[in-house]
């Protein structure tokens, strides 16, 4: 069965320094790989999506970048942190292709707090 | 562009209550609709999805019909339950579904 994973958990982070969030995805090939943002009490926003290895897509101009060195690995990083960037990140993953009707399997998810 | 409106909440009932929580929708194209539910601490999970119109997705004992003549994907469940408390989110998918876009969630407490 596929699983994913992300890590850590928790963090708290001062404004100005760096951020790695990881996630990684097993049981499945070629997975598209989504990081989600939720502020509090809000729905999510897609931040980046990716469809292969090095394929970043942005959906919003923003202070965070993200990278997939490997198939089933996603990672997401800044080089400086603000005070904005609190909040809950999500992983999540789709089957490969596009298909309007898949499921989106999400981590467990990342709470962030610049302080 | 596509947009997903729900019932503000929270919303809070007892025990066996019936629930309801709205969810309308603006989409090009025509679109998936899926209900995901987030318990604390937790990432969302899928609880249902309906495809194409008329159809019902259910799951768990929750219920929601896809009515394009209205444009809702309403959330139901005759009885609910204290472990049915959870922040529940609706969203759509035109494309591809990894870019979904989500309603603001509606939290539910079920009380005793």
């Amino acid at each position: 069965s596929q699983t994913i994973h992300q890590w850590p958990a928790t963090l708290v982070q001062p404004v100005g320094s760096p951020l790695s969030l990881e996630c990684t995805v097993e049981g499945t090939s070629n997975p598209n790989l989504y990081w989600y943002r939720q502020a509090a009490g809000r729905g999510l926003q897609l931040l980046f999506y990716s469809v292969g290895i090095g394929q970043i897509s942005s959906e919003v101009p923003q202070n965070l970048s993200a990278s997939r060195p490997q198939d089933r690995q996603f990672i997401l990083s800044s080089k400086k942190l603000l005070l904005s960037d609190s909040g809950f990140y999500l992983c999540a993953w789709t089957p490969g292709g596009v298909d309007s009707g898949n499921t989106i399997y999400f981590g467990e998810g990342s709470w962030l707090t610049v302080v | 562009g596509d947009s997903v409106t729900q019932m503000e909440g929270p919303v809070t009932l007892s025990e066996e209550a019936f629930l309801t929580i709205n969810c309308t929708y603006t989409a090009t194209g025509y679109p998936s609709l899926f209900w995901y539910v987030q318990y604390p601490g937790e990432g969302l999970q899928l609880l249902l999805k309906a495809t194409k119109a008329d159809d019902k997705g259910s799951n768990k004992g929750f219920e929601a019909t896809y009515r394009k003549e209205t444009t809702s994907f309403h959330l139901e469940k005759g009885s609910v339950q204290v472990s049915d408390s959870a922040v529940y989110f609706c969203a759509l998918s035109v494309t591809n579904a990894g870019k979904s876009t989500f309603g603001d969630g509606t939290t539910l407490t079920v009380k005793p």
